[in-house]
């Protein structure tokens, strides 16, 4: 059972460059999330998964697209990657909560980006 | 719009007792949470309330007062390896899966 992994874990781009961030849980989690963190700024959620086959925006959606063609992996896009997208970016999951508002993130190790 | 503060940093020393607080300004609240997050690593998953009252789980308790935006964190019988930043999170019912984190508390704790 690994858990939540992410792919890379480190990563150097130029600007304009895309690339995709992969994030893959095993424990047949429902809910998916993405979170870039800043010095500072604490965490902040990028887009999310209610499930299969669904996405939403989150807090700063702008300049990433997400897909999760299955449950147990959700990708994060840069299609034109900018300096101010240098950052650690998590991936997280949670399963159905079993009590109201119970919902425990299970996060990955991050992917530390940095765009040049 | 949503707001959490929390104190930057913290000291304390070994074997003391430490309290984290956070206040946040949000609607639709659903939850508050705590996370432990080691300097170079993922969050890891601390305490949960829902309700208002304490929480304890072994050294560590969480305390929510819904009318007054307030949580807290107590960790007790401090050790070196709680050295590391806390962070506060907060879920909207009405905003999907969408939780707001604060900026986080770094605590050092010193022998």
């Amino acid at each position: 059972n690994a858990g939540v992994t992410q792919t890379p874990k480190f990563r150097v781009l130029k600007t304009g460059q895309s690339m995709t961030l992969l994030c893959a849980q095993d424990m047949n989690h429902e809910y998916m999330y993405w979170y870039r963190q800043d010095p500072g700024m604490g965490l902040r959620l990028i887009h999310y998964s209610v499930g299969e086959g669904t996405t939403a925006k989150g807090e700063v959606p702008d300049g990433y697209n997400v897909s999760r063609l299955k449950k147990q992996n959700f990708l994060l896009g840069l299609e034109s990657a900018a300096p101010s997208q240098t950052s650690v970016y998590f991936c997280a999951s949670s399963p159905l909560p079993t009590k109201p508002g119970y919902y425990e993130q299970y996060f990955g190790p991050g992917t530390r980006l940095t765009v040049t | 719009g949503q707001n959490i503060d929390q104190p930057t940093e913290m000291t304390a020393t070994e074997g003391a007792i430490v309290q984290i607080n956070c206040t946040y300004q949000t609607s639709g609240f659903n939850g508050l949470f705590w996370y432990q997050q080691h300097a170079g690593e993922a969050p890891t998953f601390l305490s949960y309330n829902v309700l208002d009252g304490l929480e304890e789980k072994g050294r560590f308790s969480s305390f929510l007062s819904r009318s007054k935006g307030y949580s807290y964190l107590l960790l007790k019988e401090l050790q070196m390896k709680d050295s590391a930043s806390y962070l506060c999170a907060v879920k909207r019912r009405d905003y999907g899966q969408n939780f707001v984190f604060g900026p986080g508390t770094r605590l050092s704790v010193l022998p």
